[in-house]
């Protein structure tokens, strides 16, 4: 089964530094999604994908994240001069054209310290 | 006002009930809504969606869409102790095709 998958899964970093994750969407999917999650609260929309093509961008995704799907593949999610709110789950989904459903990765759990 | 509220809950039911959760959304051009069950530092994982008015079943549970209320709902039938977990319910399209979330439920179904 290729679900969704998420690297790394969790990450530790400083505040100031750069991080970036990677996303890998089921792989008959078009459209990727990344949302962030915080505690207690539900997935935030972030950005979404559709084949290489980023369609969507929320205003939560200020100019230090960058996201990328170069090939229509895999994703890549950074943040630079990160901070502690920066704290977070952060989840891809994806979806294929026909269908609305969105599967969700593992999610990679950021901490900023 | 949130495109998607739910009642954060907690919500609890012993074994064997029925538990009973609900959804508004703002939105009337929303077309799909979906619920997630989400444990405890684990991903949300789809367990239902709905696109038409009415009920659909899948098991023990069962999604219910009123458009006209703006209104969607789950049932789950015969709770166990393993459906304990935050329920996230989802609609959309938003803009171009992203959903919008609840703050989601938590359950605690009791032995």
């Amino acid at each position: 089964d290729t679900g969704v998958s998420q690297n790394p899964r969790h990450k530790i970093t400083k505040r100031g530094q750069n991080v970036t994750f990677r996303c890998d969407p089921i792989s008959e999917h078009n459209r990727l999604y990344w949302y962030r999650q915080t505690l207690g609260q539900g997935p935030e929309f972030l950005t979404y994908f559709q084949n290489e093509a980023q369609l969507e961008k929320s205003r939560l995704l200020s100019d230090r994240f960058s996201a990328e799907r170069p090939k229509g593949s895999f994703s890549t999610l950074e943040i630079q001069r990160t901070e502690q709110g920066d704290s977070a789950m952060y989840l891809c989904a994806s979806s294929s054209d026909r269908y609305y459903e969105q599967y969700f990765g593992p999610g990679t759990r950021l901490t900023v310290t | 006002q949130k495109e998607v509220e739910q009642n954060s809950g907690p919500l609890s039911v012993p074994e064997g009930a029925i538990a009973s959760l609900n959804c508004t959304y703002s939105d009337r051009g929303s077309q799909s809504f979906f619920w997630y069950r989400q444990y405890s530092g684990k991903s949300p994982e789809l367990i239902m969606s709905i696109y038409s008015n009415g009920d659909k079943e899948d098991g023990r549970f069962t999604a219910q869409l009123n458009k006209a209320s703006q209104y969607v709902s789950l049932l789950i039938r015969d709770s166990q102790p393993s459906d304990s977990a935050t329920y996230l319910c989802a609609g959309g399209p938003y803009n171009n095709n992203d959903m919008r979330f609840g703050a989601g439920t938590r359950l605690t179904v009791k032995p």
